[in-house]
């Protein structure tokens, strides 16, 4: 069955370091997402990806978030400097072609501890 | 402002009992509406949706009732199961045009089916 995968699976930091987390999205979808979800809360939306263009980047912090997905396949959310406030689980999702699906297929997350 | 709201952070059943977890929004222009189930180090999984133009949608154990009008959804399980126990995350979306549906999450329940 295809799932979507993400590494790390843990990563622990300290404030002021570069983090980067990688997500590779179930083959053939065209559309990815990258969440944050604090603990006890629900996952936000941080970007949108349709194939290698950014729709929605409107939650990235962007003073220090930044996440590319250059050949519209796989993707990286990178942190630079990591704040104590990000210490989170990172999500990534992916869905095919608008139209065809309306349900996200979630990857197992990237927790992010920072210190 | 929480456009989707899961007012219970809990919630304990016997097995066998019915499961009933409660989700409201607030935003008018949300047509699809989905149920997540979420396990300790495990991204979300999608359980079950429904359309505004429905206000039922059943599979197997796991029934979802729509009430527009409330702005008001309701995930049934029955019976419920042990390996129910999980975080359940309601979803909402709005309709997208040229691109795949954005969620908003609401911030969970953890449901606990005691054995």
């Amino acid at each position: 069955e295809a799932e979507v995968a993400q590494s790390p699976r843990y990563k622990i930091t300290e404030k002021s370091q570069a983090v980067a987390f990688w997500c590779d999205p179930i083959s053939g979808h065209a559309t990815l997402y990258w969440y944050r979800q604090i603990l006890g809360q629900g996952p936000e939306l941080l970007v949108q990806f349709q194939d290698e263009s950014v729709v929605d980047d409107s939650q990235l912090p962007k003073d220090r978030f930044s996440a590319e997905r250059l050949k519209g396949v796989d993707s990286t959310l990178k942190i630079q400097p990591a704040e104590l406030g990000d210490s989170a689980m990172y999500l990534c999702a992916s869905s095919p072609l608008a139209g065809v699906s309306n349900e996200q297929f979630f990857g197992p997350g990237t927790r992010l501890t920072v210190l | 402002d929480q456009q989707v709201k899961q007012n219970s952070p809990s919630l304990s059943v016997q097995e066998g009992r019915i499961s009933i977890l409660n989700c409201d929004y607030t935003n008018s222009m949300f047509d699809y509406f989905l149920w997540y189930k979420k396990y300790p180090a495990e991204g979300p999984t999608f359980l079950i949706s429904i359309s505004s133009i429905k206000d039922k949608n059943e599979d197997g154990r796991f029934t979802v009732f729509l009430n527009k009008s409330a702005k008001h959804l309701s995930l049934h399980i029955v019976p419920s199961q042990p390996g129910d126990s999980a975080v359940y995350f309601c979803a909402a979306s709005p309709t997208a045009s040229g691109s795949a549906r954005q969620l908003t999450f609401g911030s969970g329940t953890q449901l606990t089916v005691l054995p």
